[in-house]
């Protein structure tokens, strides 16, 4: 079964640069969701879509934006990256409309994009 | 704010004891609670949920349970392998219809001393 593809698993990027992480959630699922989780940190909630609206948003700095496409597709830019800003950025998709009829669902997590900003 | 705690931050247990691990919330609204299971640098994985209209759910050596008026779950291991060595995260599901986030718990480190 298809799972959420992140790209790219590993980016480098200097201090002030730009980087552009995507996120291809599972097909059909109509909720997106970015999060950032440090070294030893729980994930922290950035910012979530729903069928691509964007929905809510956490303690993303405003360096940061996110969209989701038409094809469901989502990218997370980052802009004049710092040294705080290395960690591991994780997507996950959902499928809440079936959450919302008693269904069964659960939120998948992508494999990650670990940034580091040297 | 939407806030989840969870306790302990580490655990050691002998193979083959029980492990619990404790989380609280803040929001009477959540109706939905995940545990994942998170190996160093991979991503989170689910193990157990549990929804709102249920105290407690088992699936085999993993049970959670759920008290509403409290506001708080717990997971339960049993006889625990070495394989369940990693960080835990308790969660839960915030929002309505289209807003919807889920809120992690600070994690709980478990080793399992074989």
């Amino acid at each position: 079964a298809a799972g959420v593809i992140q790209s790219p698993r590993h980016l480098i990027k200097e201090k002030r640069e730009t980087a552009t992480l995507k996120c291809y959630p599972i097909p059909r699922h109509d909720t997106v969701y970015w999060y950032q989780q440090g070294p030893g940190q729980d994930p922290q909630f950035l910012i979530s879509f729903y069928e691509k609206m964007q929905s809510d948003k956490g303690s993303i700095p405003d360096r940061f934006s996110a969209q989701q496409f038409s094809d469901y597709h989502s990218e997370l830019n980052m802009s004049s990256l710092e040294l705080g800003d290395s960690a591991l950025y994780f997507c996950a998709s959902s499928l809440e409309r079936d959450r919302e009829n008693e269904k069964n669902t659960e939120a998948f997590f992508g494999q990650g994009t670990r940034l580091t900003v040297v | 704010g939407e806030n989840v705690e969870q306790h302990p931050s580490t655990l050691s247990v002998q193979e083959g004891d029980s492990a619990v691990i404790k989380c609280t919330y803040s929001d009477s609204a959540s109706n939905y609670f995940p545990w994942y299971k998170q190996e160093l640098g991979k991503r989170p994985q689910l193990i157990i949920d549990i929804r709102s209209n249920v105290g407690e759910k088992k699936d085999q050596r993993i049970a959670v349970t759920l008290n509403k008026t409290a506001k708080h779950f717990s997971l339960h291991i049993t006889e625990t392998q070495p394989e369940d060595s990693a960080v835990y995260f308790c969660a839960a599901l915030w929002g309505t219809s289209g807003t919807y986030k889920y809120i992690f718990g600070t994690g709980t480190r478990l080793k399992v001393l074989a």
